[in-house]
């Protein structure tokens, strides 16, 4: 069953770096997401990309982040200068509508 | 009022119990809806869509009532390995690509 997968599994940094998570999305989809969720809260939107462009973005998602689709297969987000609040576990899904999504295992983001 | 509503809990129940949730949303203009579940660090997984006419998959039924805006899921006969964070998800009235997770149901099943 094709599946959404992530790297890397775990992420630690020091505040101010800047770090890119990756994502390979299912092949044939074409909606890609990103969410977060700082341990022990919910699941929270940060960005949708559809058609090589962010079609909607929370209010988490400023200025320091940013998504791009480099190729065919990878869905990457970027955030520029880490925080110690960014640390949370990151999944990024797709969906081939804009219906039902699915969810990578998620990198886990640690800010020191 | 949040967007999407639920009881933390959590349910404590025996194997072989049925088990209720509910879940209410916020926005009438909702579109979409779903149930997800989430083991301990783990992502969410798809168990399954709402649909306004209800639906069935094996032990698990969902509902949706768009008047009272509220969606339910009931476990039949719940296993062990049904033990989980119950996730309701109702997708933006402003995009049906963005979806808002409620903050989860902790079920819990002992033998």
């Amino acid at each position: 069953e094709p599946e959404v997968t992530q790297t890397p599994s775990h992420q630690v940094t020091q505040m101010g770096q800047e770090v890119i998570l990756r994502c390979v999305p299912i092949s044939n989809h074409l909606y890609f997401y990103w969410y977060r969720q700082i341990l022990g809260q919910k699941v929270e939107f940060l960005v949708s990309f559809y058609n090589n462009e962010i079609s909607e973005k929370s209010e988490i998602f400023d200025d320091q982040f940013s998504v791009e689709r480099p190729d065919g297969s990878n869905f990457t987000l970027k955030i520029r200068s880490t925080k110690l609040e960014d640390s949370a576990m990151y999944f990024c899904a797709s969906s081939q509508t804009s219906g039902e999504q699915f969810f990578g295992p998620g990198t886990r983001l640690t800010v020191l | 009022r949040k967007e999407v509503e639920q009881d933390p809990g959590p349910f404590n129940v025996p194997e072989g119990a049925t088990v209720a949730f509910n879940c209410t949303y916020s926005n009438s203009a909702s579109q979409s809806f779903f149930w997800y579940r989430q083991d301990c660090r783990k992502e969410p997984k798809l168990l399954m869509s709402v649909y306004s006419s209800g639906n069935e998959d094996g032990r698990f039924t969902a509902q949706l009532n768009r008047a009272s805006q509220y969606i339910s899921l009931l476990i039949r006969d719940s296993k062990l390995s049904d033990s989980a964070t119950y996730l309701c998800v109702v997708s933006s009235y402003s995009s049906a690509s963005k979806i808002i997770f409620g903050s989860g149901t902790r079920l819990s099943i002992r033998p």
